[in-house]
Order: C-alpha cells, then structure tokens, then sequence
C-alpha cells in the first residue's frame, strides 16, 4: 500500500522560505512510472495545485508561483520537497503531497496534509 | 490558461437522491479531468479520473460524462456518506498548471 507523508516546520515567520518534505513508502520514486505533486488549501477554501517533479529532478511549476516555488527529489531517501520563497499570511494554508497517476495525472494516492502557519 | 467553472458551489439533498455536480471548461481539455471528495479535515480522495473511469474502490453509484466542454459528476443515489465537498481538476495542460474547480459541497436536506 502507497503511502505519502508530509514533514516539515508547522510555523514560518513571513519572508522566510516555507520547506516541506513528503516521504514516500510502499512505492519507488526512481522508478520514473510516476509524478509526484504538491498542494494546498486555506482554510475554508479550495485546491490550489502547486507543481509537480519527476524522479529526474524535472519540474513543472504552477505559474502563479512559479518565480517563488522549489521542488526537488531525493531518489535515495524516497523523499520529494517543497520550497516557497518569501512567504506571506496568504501562504498559510494545508499542504499536501500526492502521486500523479501515469496518463491522466490524476491524484491517485494523498498524504494527509499538513498545517503550515505563517506568522510572526 | 485553463479555467475550471464548477457549479453549483453548494447544494442540498436528501438521502437517496440523484445529485450532479457540473465543470465546464474554458477551453477543449480532451478526457484529461478528474473528479475528487474530500470530507472535513481529510485529505481528497480520488472518484474519477479520465472523465469515465472509476478509481479502485470507489462505488458504482458515481460515475462521470462528459460532452464537449462540459462533465458531469453523477450520485445515482446519495449516501449518507456521501456529504462533503467535491472538485473537478483539469490534467490537460501540465504548463499550465493542474487547475481545480471551485468545489461544490453537498449538505443534507
């Protein structure tokens, strides 16, 4: 059973670089069969999608974002990660990373999120 | 780039009812759109993906079309399981970014 689980700092002062790391268990992210994604939601809002990465290190970014986002694999540890730039109170939101399945980059597998603040 | 419309943003039913959920799209987007739940304090969870195809495990009572520009999320009949909020993502354009709907949340009548 795949697994996906999100790690990282729960509180982030503004203009300070938010990193996050989801680490993958059931499923090989060398393997290259899939993307691996980011995500967010304020609270009481929707999805935002964030970008993906490829085991290669290949990415596609949200173009909103794209000038301040950073993601990265690390194939040794079965990690991806997350880096967004210069954060403000509108970056406080849940997280979340998820496998793209092949073809349809549907979101097949979702860690459970988690909770990043950005405050002072 | 590509806009998902999702309507309606809320809707009320009752237990045993036909819902649907529509996303329009503001350009072709091909089959490339997936349809999610997510219940409160829960990750989404995947229901449809390619437009028509269920995921693994989901129940048959859902099910998704599509014409032109237009898809459909279908609950033949409500369960009780099956209050929460409910998007659309389009997967056609990766340069784009992955866009989801605004979400439609389903509350009890």
């Amino acid at each position: 059973q795949v697994q996906l689980q999100e790690s990282g700092p729960g509180l982030v002062k503004p203009s300070q670089t938010l990193s996050l790391t989801c680490t993958v268990s059931g499923d090989s992210i060398s393997s290259g069969t899939y993307y691996w994604s980011w995500i967010r939601q304020p609270a009481g809002k929707g999805l935002e999608y964030l970008g993906r990465v490829y085991a290669s290190g290949s990415t596609n970014y949200n173009p909103s974002l794209k000038s301040r986002v950073t993601m990265s694999v690390d194939t040794s540890r079965n990690q991806f990660s997350l880096e967004l730039d210069s954060v403000t109170a509108t970056d406080t939101a849940v997280y979340y990373c998820a496998r793209l399945g092949a073809y349809y980059d549907q979101m097949d597998v979702w860690g459970k999120g988690t909770t990043v603040i950005v405050s002072s | 780039d590509i806009q998902m419309t999702q309507s309606p943003s809320s809707l009320s039913a009752s237990v045993g009812d036909r819902v649907t959920i529509t996303c329009r799209a503001s350009q072709s987007i091909g089959n490339y759109l997936n349809w999610y739940q997510q219940k409160p304090g829960q990750a989404p969870n995947l229901l449809i993906y390619g437009a028509s195809n269920l995921q693994t495990g989901v129940p048959l009572r859902f099910s998704g079309s599509k014409s032109g520009t237009d898809f459909t999320l279908t609950i033949s009949s409500l369960q009780p399981e099956d209050f929460a909020t409910y998007y659309c993502q389009q997967s056609y354009s990766t340069s784009e970014g992955l866009t989801f709907g605004g979400g439609t949340k389903v509350e009890i009548k």
